[in-house]
């Protein structure tokens, strides 16, 4: 089954870019999730299907897969960006439902 | 507008069985497949498994596969986890969420602490 790996921490400065990278170790291209977690909130949907934006999500909020690596990136980025994001993907062999280790974001 | 609504906290003996409850609105309840997710104390996500409301099949991670059961009443659009033989490292957050073009709406979470 998949494997996504996510850096566990990342800062950035206020009005900055972050992109946030998720590996897999998978091949072909399954659709990535992206999920905002604030602290003690429920997670979030922000991206989904590599690219698509839920209505309500800012258009700041973008995502991006090539090769092996999808990308969540947040331009402009505010103070209440500040969050955990996960990545996540449905592993269609093995019906399975797989999660990144999040990523810590830090605006400074 | 779609809401799901979960059970409260609950706090449970090691050894011991917890049922946690989901109930849907907004949306119809037997088109989308319910998962449930678990977040243990500053940990990350863990996938349970899903629950199709609709033929009430179910698919367990096979971390958990025999000590998890999914059911549905779809007569009060409620999907229920419940989760067998406790443990400490069972005390988490457990989050149900809708499925929907293969992402994921979640429910505000149900806090289940193990502990003697």
């Amino acid at each position: 089954s998949y494997v996504l790996t996510q850096p566990p921490s990342m800062s950035v400065a206020p009005g900055q870019t972050a992109r946030i990278p998720c590996g897999g170790n998978y091949s072909g291209s399954p659709g990535v999730n992206w999920y905002q977690q604030r602290p003690g909130q429920a997670p979030v949907l922000v991206v989904y299907d590599n690219t698509d934006r839920p209505s309500g999500i800012p258009e700041r909020f973008s995502g991006s897969n090539s090769g092996n690596t999808a990308t969540l990136t947040i331009s402009g980025v505010e103070a209440g960006d500040e969050a955990d994001y996960y990545c996540q993907v449905w592993d269609s062999t093995s019906d399975l439902v797989i999660f990144g280790g999040g990523t810590k974001l830090t605006v400074l | 507008q779609v809401q799901l609504v979960q059970s409260g906290a609950e706090v449970k003996r090691p050894g011991a069985s917890v049922k946690v409850s989901c109930k849907a609105s907004g949306y119809t309840f037997t088109g989308h497949y319910i998962h449930w997710v678990r977040q243990a104390p500053g940990q990350g996500l863990e996938w349970l498994g899903w629950i199709n409301p609709n033929s009430g099949g179910v698919n367990y991670a096979p971390k958990f596969q025999g000590r998890v059961t999914f059911t549905r009443d779809t007569s009060i659009n409620t999907a229920l986890l419940e989760l067998n033989g406790l443990t400490s490292g069972d005390t988490a957050v457990y989050y149900c969420a809708r499925e929907y073009e293969l992402a994921l709406y979640w429910g505000q979470g149900s806090l289940v602490i193990v502990s003697s």
